[in-house]
């Protein structure tokens, strides 16, 4: 069975500092990871993902994350936030080559002060 | 998120009434999906159609029947539901490759609240 965890139901960060959404995993096999956001009333869009190759993935929006196998971590970061930013943040992960659907995490809240 | 479109976007019903929720995909994809977000869940995965196969979480009530004509169409027949069936309702779809579900693309939602 496979599972994302997101740690925290808020993350608060001033607007020009550093932002980290955290994001644990547990697949069987080879993971494959996704970012995801969502602003008020709207669907989730896609940020970036992981699949193989370079752990340092670089997305949307000045976004990236980091691939580690070792603490079966995915966080996504940002070195300058934006007020802009603020929004619900999904990670999700996959078994490749499982046949699995994706797992999505319980979502964590971005607020961005100025 | 013009690629996946969702119709209505508010949906208000009593009880004793039917609807449906439709989704339409314009990218191609080979796999569609209905998800519930309700205040403060998860996303719960309620249904999804790859490949003319269809999944479902059995923990979802059988007055929810999902309908896929074809691999651009996707719906969510709804009736005698209940109030805590009250969501945000999103449709997504995504390219299935020898077994493996890339990243799925979103549509806006439906609001829907059951009186």
């Amino acid at each position: 069975a496979q599972s994302v965890a997101q740690p925290e139901d808020q993350v608060n960060v001033a607007e020009g500092n550093p932002l980290t959404v955290k994001c644990t995993y547990s697949v069987s096999g080879n993971p494959y990871l996704f970012w995801y956001v969502q602003y008020p009333n709207r669907g989730l869009q896609f940020l970036l993902k992981y699949i193989t190759g370079d752990n340092l993935v670089k997305g949307s929006y000045g976004f990236e994350a980091e691939f580690n196998k070792s603490q079966t971590s995915f966080h996504l970061k940002k070195p300058s936030a934006l007020v802009s930013d603020s929004a619900l943040y999904f990670c999700a992960v996959g078994e490749r080559n499982a046949g699995n659907m994706l797992t999505f995490g319980g979502g964590t809240r971005l607020m961005v002060k100025p | 998120e013009t690629g996946v479109t969702q119709t209505p976007r508010h949906l208000v019903m009593g009880m004793t009434n039917k609807k449906s929720l439709k989704c339409e995909q314009h990218l191609g994809h080979n796999a569609m999906y209905w998800y519930k977000q309700s205040a403060k869940k998860p996303l719960e995965l309620m249904f999804v159609y790859s490949l003319e196969e269809r999944v479902e979480n059995n923990s979802v009530p059988s007055r929810f029947s999902p309908e896929c004509p074809n691999s651009s169409h996707l719906f969510l027949h709804l009736h005698t539901l209940q109030p805590e069936d009250s969501a945000l309702y999103l449709c997504a779809s995504s390219q299935r490759v020898r077994g493996n579900y890339n990243e799925q693309f979103f549509g806006p939602g439906t609001r829907l609240t059951v009186l």
